[in-house]
């Protein structure tokens, strides 16, 4: 059980615009910013999203954060048959004295 | 080019003890605090340590803490994790991953991270 809460799966067709939530509490997501990984099959993670809505050099425009209260979102905006991969959401949690994962979003492109 | 590579993983018998190694390049490594992270066969991310730059502080997850102990040497950019009393559920691929924040603690996420090493736990 993730202390971060995440759907096992997403899926959209080409080109459409697809959500990915992360839901927390008030000790994490609520009190720190989010980070965002991709990871496809067989290879490490790779940083997508930063403090909650930054996006570091090299990752496409087509990835955006948010956050609002306990809760955050990945969009991917014109999606693409390259973005289905695995996605996980974490932050810093107070009470753990912590890093924390969601559980992962399997994103499927149609 | 940043690079992160981790070595000593490898198949133990429950209540034994291993050492990872993780060799750092490209940047300047005492900037940064640094972290290590596992994935289970099939599961999802669980940290399990983090150390900030002059190891003056270290953090370890529930599951590891009293077990585990992290350490760097910033001589010779190497980053460890002893690893003792291992358990089967400690079976895992171990990645290291550098700090996003380079006013070198281990709270500003991870951001670069090498290809891991597996440990298995088994009798």
């Amino acid at each position: 059980q993730s202390v971060l809460a995440q759907p096992p799966s997403a899926s959209g067709t080409p080109g459409q615009r697809v959500a990915v939530s992360c839901s927390g509490a008030s000790s994490n997501i609520g009190s720190n910013t989010v980070y965002w990984y991709q990871q496809f099959p067989g290879t490490a993670p790779r940083l997508l999203i930063h403090s909650n809505n930054q996006r570091p050099s090299g990752v496409p425009d087509r990835f955006s954060g948010s956050k609002s209260g306990t809760s955050a979102s990945l969009a991917i905006s014109g999606l693409q048959s390259e973005d289905e991969a695995d996605y996980y959401c974490s932050t810093w949690d107070d009470s753990l004295n912590a890093w924390v994962f969601g559980g992962g979003t399997q994103l499927t492109v149609l | 080019e940043v690079q992160l590579v981790e070595s000593g993983g490898g198949s133990v018998q429950p209540g034994r003890s291993l050492r990872l190694s993780c060799a750092v390049s490209g940047f300047t490594f005492d900037d940064y605090g640094m972290h290590w992270v596992r994935q289970a066969p099939g599961k999802g991310l669980e940290w399990v340590s983090g150390i900030t730059w002059n190891s003056g502080s270290l953090g370890y997850a529930d599951s590891v803490k009293g077990r585990f102990t992290i350490s760097r040497d910033n001589a010779k950019n190497f980053l460890y994790l002893q690893m003792n009393s291992l358990r089967a559920e400690d079976t895992a691929l171990y990645y290291c991953a550098k700090d996003v924040d380079d006013r070198g603690s281990y709270y500003g996420g991870m951001d670069v991270w090498g290809q891991g090493t597996t440990v298995t736990v088994s009798s």
